[in-house]
């Protein structure tokens, strides 16, 4: 089956710990995107990636950071700078750029206590 | 810049009554449009797209939506609401390819027996 898997489902942390979710797609896509999802809110971008080795900040990427050593995976590591870590975060990845539909994974749900 | 609207936040219908759920999108230049849905701690599915050809567009589970440029909308609507569409509702707006997608609040649509 193709699609985007994000390990794990639930997971909890105490403050103070970094911590990395994992986002890995057999689509064969280029590009691939970490969201941050809020109650009662839309998606924010956190950051982006066009190609491998290469990426790009979204609309709050302070607290978080990101690498892209392998076309298929995008891992997203929430550091102890993000203020208000807790938050259910959502990979997704694209044939290219923007104006393409955006494929999902199920999602993280993070609790920092 | 660009922005999108989702007026609003819960809708509540009768299963097998219209469902309506309204976006409205600001921009200069032609969009792509998105309509996403989200189920309980889930990633997101897309429903329909619309990238310029026919101004009436077809999804999944018996959505539609019509782009209507000179109202700047693009509004979702199904004829008949069973209980299984009851989730979140997601407008996304794409201005050309390389831009990235501007996600509307959302819209929760619950639907009653």
């Amino acid at each position: 089956d193709g699609g985007i898997t994000q390990s794990p489902k639930y997971l909890f942390r105490k403050e103070g710990q970094n911590v990395t979710l994992s986002c890995e797609q057999n689509l064969n896509h280029d590009a691939m995107y970490w969201y941050r999802q809020d109650p009662g809110q839309g998606l924010r971008l956190i950051y982006y990636s066009q190609i491998v080795n290469d990426f790009q900040k979204g609309d709050i990427a302070e607290g978080y950071s990101v690498s892209r050593e392998k076309k298929e995976s995008f891992p997203l590591t929430v550091t102890s700078a993000q203020k208000n870590p807790t938050a259910f975060y959502l990979c997704a990845s694209s044939n290219e750029v923007g104006g393409f539909e955006q494929y999902f994974g199920p999602g993280t749900r993070l609790t920092v206590t | 810049a660009q922005s999108v609207t989702q007026l609003d936040s819960h809708v509540s219908v009768s299963e097998g009554t219209p469902v309506l759920l309204r976006c409205n999108y600001s921009s200069s230049y032609s969009p792509s449009l998105f309509w996403y849905v989200q189920h309980p701690n889930k990633g997101l599915q897309l429903l329909l797209k619309y990238t310029s050809a026919a101004t009436l567009v077809k999804g999944i589970n018996g959505f539609e939506a019509e782009f209507k440029k000179s109202e700047t909308s693009f509004h979702l609507t199904k004829p008949s609401a069973h209980m299984s569409d009851a989730a979140e509702y997601f407008c996304v707006v794409s201005f050309n390819a390389g831009n990235m997608l501007t996600f509307g609040g959302g819209t929760r649509l619950m639907v009653k027996p």
